[in-house]
Formats: C-alpha cells, sequence, structure tokens
C-alpha cells in the first residue's frame, strides 16, 4: 500500500494563479482532510470530507475549495492565489471503522505564492 | 474542544526515557488524549491515545492522572530518530475527528 499520497511535492505560484492540489488514498478511508502549517506553527484544517461526495469547512477554509468526487480522492482548489497561501499543505485520511482511532498523513505539498 | 498546554521545548539524553508533559485542564468527560509527532517536515505521525487508563504500544506510554487534567507521554528509550515535533491533541472519537494542533513541544534527542 502507498498510504497517502500528494501530488505535486512542491510548486511555486504567482499571484492569482489557480492550481489545484490532489490527495490520493489506498486504504478505502472514509474520511479525509486537507491542513495546512505555517512556519513554526502547528497543523489547520481547512477542509475536510466524512465520505464520497460530500465535503465541510475546517478551521480556516477561506481562499480554497474541494471536492470528493472518488473515495479515494480528496482535491483542494486554490482559484486566486495570494502570497498568504504560502504553506506546506498536508492532506490525511482516516476510517471509519470502530477500533481505529489514527489520522494518516500524507508527505506534504510545499506551496510558494510570489 | 478542550485546549492543551505543552513546554514549547525539551532535551534529552539518548538511551534515557523521555517524558513529555501535556496539560488539559478542561478536558471533557468523553474527550481522548491524543499524540501525534511530526519530525522535520515529514507529515504527522500517529503515536498513542488514551481516555482514562495508562496505555501502552510498542512507540511509548501515557500516563493520564486521575482527574484526567493532564497527561505525560514517556518514549522509554529514546533514539536520536525521535527528535521531532510532539503535539498533544484533546479530541472526542467519534465522528469526523477534526484534529486542532497547537505548537507543540520540540524534543531534541543529544548523543
Amino acid at each position: 500500500n502507498a498510504g497517502v499520497t500528494q501530488t505535486p511535492k512542491f510548486r511555486v505560484l504567482k499571484t492569482g494563479q489557480s492550481m489545484t492540489l490532489l490527495c490520493a488514498q489506498d486504504m478505502n478511508h472514509e474520511y479525509m482532510y486537507w491542513y495546512r502549517q505555517d512556519p513554526g506553527m502547528g497543523l489547520r484544517l481547512i477542509h475536510y470530507s466524512v465520505g464520497e461526495g460530500t465535503t465541510a469547512k475546517g478551521e480556516v477554509p477561506d481562499g480554497y475549495n474541494v471536492s470528493r468526487l472518488k473515495k479515494q480522492n480528496f482535491l483542494l482548489g486554490l482559484e486566486s492565489a495570494a502570497p498568504s497561501q504560502t504553506s506546506v499543505y498536508f492532506c490525511a485520511s482516516r476510517t471509519r471503522d470502530r477500533g481505529s482511532y489514527e489520522q494518516y498523513f500524507g508527505p506534504g505539498t510545499r506551496l510558494t505564492v510570489t | 474542544d478542550a485546549k492543551t498546554t505543552q513546554p514549547p521545548s525539551m532535551d534529552c539524553a539518548e538511551g534515557r526515557a523521555a517524558n513529555l508533559p501535556c496539560n488539559h485542564s478542561t478536558i471533557s468527560g468523553n474527550e481522548y488524549v491524543y499524540w501525534y509527532r511530526q519530525i522535520h517536515s515529514q507529515g504527522p505521525q500517529y503515536i498513542i491515545h488514551g481516555l482514562k487508563n495508562n496505555e501502552t504500544n510498542e512507540m511509548a506510554s501515557l500516563i493520564i492522572t486521575e482527574d484526567r487534567k493532564s497527561s505525560t507521554l514517556i518514549l522509554p528509550h529514546a533514539t536520536l530518530r525521535d527528535t521531532a515535533v510532539y503535539y498533544c491533541i484533546v479530541r472526542v472519537i467519534q465522528g469526523a475527528q477534526k484534529l486542532v494542533f497547537g505548537q507543540g513541544t520540540r524534543l531534541t534527542i543529544n548523543p
């Protein structure tokens, strides 16, 4: 199993450009999450999904959109990138099964907006 | 959600036990204590969780006080690879489990 994978690993955008970050998991997990981490800070939840076709806002959703068209994929979109969105983005997934409590994280996408 | 307080940094000698404290004085009866760690710039890694009993797994032990207002994560024989930021998180176990990460404790294992 590859676990949680993220594409791309690095990206540089200019202000106003758009892009989509892809998260994929091969563990058949129901829950998926997008977090961002700024330098010296803990992770903050952007959006999450409790199942295919459903999404919900997290702590810092402004400026981002998400989609979960397939159970294994969770997409994070930036329609008009801003320098404040320079960050490391982590995706995570988790099963709904009782007795399993951990979130599995991907390796991160480092995004710089100039 | 209950908030947690952790020291910003700690040092420990290689081979010794690392004891990482966490205060969560406003924890509710149905909230669990979770510990994750983040090595360098990697994604966080789950370590252990507990409700009120002490827990142990292959990575660590978790000691929760009887009043549940604080806990300690113990790495019994710390190695250089345990150098990381350790996050103590308090959450209910049901539902979407939206984790809230504070700034954690930066643990440095010294040779």
